[in-house]
């Protein structure tokens, strides 16, 4: 399986300041078929499911917010909110679908400071 | 625009099995573009994936549970489902259905979910 690490475990960030999570995967997820990096960052807030930000690494999915950007290749991968927003407080997971089993970070809670 | 939503008993006793099933709406399970995925979550935990379905009933499973689930895919009611063997109380979990984007083009995101629920597994 790969295994995948976030840090930190949790971050207090001033309102307006920018929140930065980082996730290694134990094996690279790059797909060389189409250069592309089978890795996604979601966002799950209390009481509902998980709801996807990026994926291929650096894409944004429709409808999210341009301060959510993500970063990286390979092994080492970075999730920013550039602009902490009070709507912002959740806690954040990447997960790679590079191989089964899909597998996800431990979670990255995001807090007001 | 696609929702998924799952059903099921709440509450289970150990031995037992849980059967639980997601509805799709607003999209065809029979699209050749998206695979049919169940995640789990214990309650202030991380997230497990368990397994998954093509449109062709090619299953795929998480090793650690692959002996004890079953995943299902019923065209004509537009539904997929999990089946659960031998639970204890480590099985206790938010459980969620989610779709896979289109795997044609790469897109294999969960870019789809159902907003999940709690199976408890007590005696």
């Amino acid at each position: 399986d790969i295994v995948m690490t976030q840090s930190p475990d949790s971050l207090a960030v001033s309102l307006g300041e920018r929140a930065t999570i980082t996730c290694k995967s134990s094996e690279s997820v790059f797909y060389s078929a189409i250069s592309k990096n089978y890795l996604g960052w979601y966002q799950q807030k209390p009481g509902q499911p998980p709801k996807v930000l990026i994926y291929w690494a650096s894409t944004r999915e429709s409808g999210v917010p341009d301060r959510f950007s993500g970063s990286g290749s390979g092994t080492d991968f970075t999730l920013t909110i550039s602009s902490l927003q009070a709507e912002d407080v959740a806690v954040y997971f990447c997960q790679q679908y590079y191989s089964y089993p899909w597998t996800f970070g431990q979670g990255t809670k995001v807090e007001i400071k | 625009q696609v929702q998924l939503q799952e059903s099921g008993p709440g509450l289970l006793r150990p031995s037992e099995t849980l059967s639980l099933t997601c509805t799709v709406s607003g999209g065809s399970v029979n699209s050749n573009s998206y695979y049919w995925n169940w995640i789990r979550q214990p309650p202030g935990e991380g997230l497990e994936w368990i397994g998954g379905v093509s449109y062709s009933r090619t299953t795929f499973y998480n090793p650690s549970l692959q002996s004890r689930v079953t995943i299902s895919l019923d065209t004509s009611t537009n539904r997929f489902s999990l089946k659960v063997r031998s639970l204890t109380a480590a099985d206790t979990a938010v459980y969620y259905c989610a779709r896979e984007g289109d795997f044609w083009t790469g897109h294999r995101h969960l870019d789809h979910w159902g907003q999940g629920t709690l199976v408890t597994v007590s005696s």
